[in-house]
């Protein structure tokens, strides 16, 4: 069975602060893996794709990497603004997504 | 940029309802998907459209229904409203191949009471 985990459920952070957020993942045939960011009330938003292990992504303060096993979302110097929840989740045969339970990430200024 | 619209944002309904949640986008793409979104639980697939008039089940179909007879617009079907259907659902679309990921709806809150 495909399944995704996210760890941890919550980080709270300083601004400034960086960190990182993991996404494990087991599927039987993984042909990408994506990440979104999901603001309160409103729908997931893209952020990366990433296809082959070694594969990094990045964007302002945030940048993606991709393992065999998992993936990693970094965070450097985060502020306020970046307060969201963090899903992650893997295309499998077709173009299912199956999605983890996501990150709730806390920047305090 | 692409824009998926769910009509309703929030919706209270009585168990045993009939309930239609309805879902558009204007990008002209075929792949359309219709998620529930529950604490702890993260984002289950419902149902997916890969053209008009194709469905297909995803992992939690039981109780729902869909339908979709134009490209642009894709609908979810409670046949029988039940209180353990009180979620939040949220659509997307996205191109053959969904390279480019999905683009969601901002999703409708529906209590069934």
């Amino acid at each position: 069975e495909d399944q995704v985990t996210q760890s941890p459920e919550a980080l709270r952070l300083q601004e400034g602060e960086s960190s990182s957020l993991n996404c494990s993942y087991t599927v039987s045939g993984l042909r990408g893996l994506f990440w979104y960011r999901q603001d309160p009330g409103k729908g997931p938003e893209f952020l990366f794709t990433l296809y082959s292990a070694g594969e990094e992504k990045e964007k302002e303060r945030l940048k993606a990497t991709l393992t065999k096993k998992e993936s990693f979302l970094h965070i450097t110097a985060p502020k306020p603004e970046d307060s969201a929840t963090y899903l992650c989740a893997v295309q499998v045969y077709g173009n299912k997504l199956v999605f983890g339970a996501g990150t709730i990430l806390r920047v305090k200024s | 940029d692409v824009k998926v619209t769910q009509s309703s944002r929030y919706l209270v309904k009585r168990t045993g309802e009939k309930v239609f949640l309805e879902c558009v986008q204007d990008m002209d793409h075929e792949n359309m998907f219709w998620y529930r979104q529950d604490p702890g639980l993260g984002l289950r697939l419902i149902y997916f459209s890969y053209d008009v008039k194709m469905k297909e089940k995803g992992d939690i179909p039981e109780g729902y229904s869909v339908s979709r007879e134009k490209k642009e617009r894709f609908s979810l079907i409670l046949e029988s409203a039940s209180t353990n259907q009180t979620s939040m659902y949220l659509c997307a679309s996205s191109l053959p191949g969904g390279s480019r990921g999905y683009t969601f709806g901002s999703g409708t809150r529906l209590t069934v009471v």
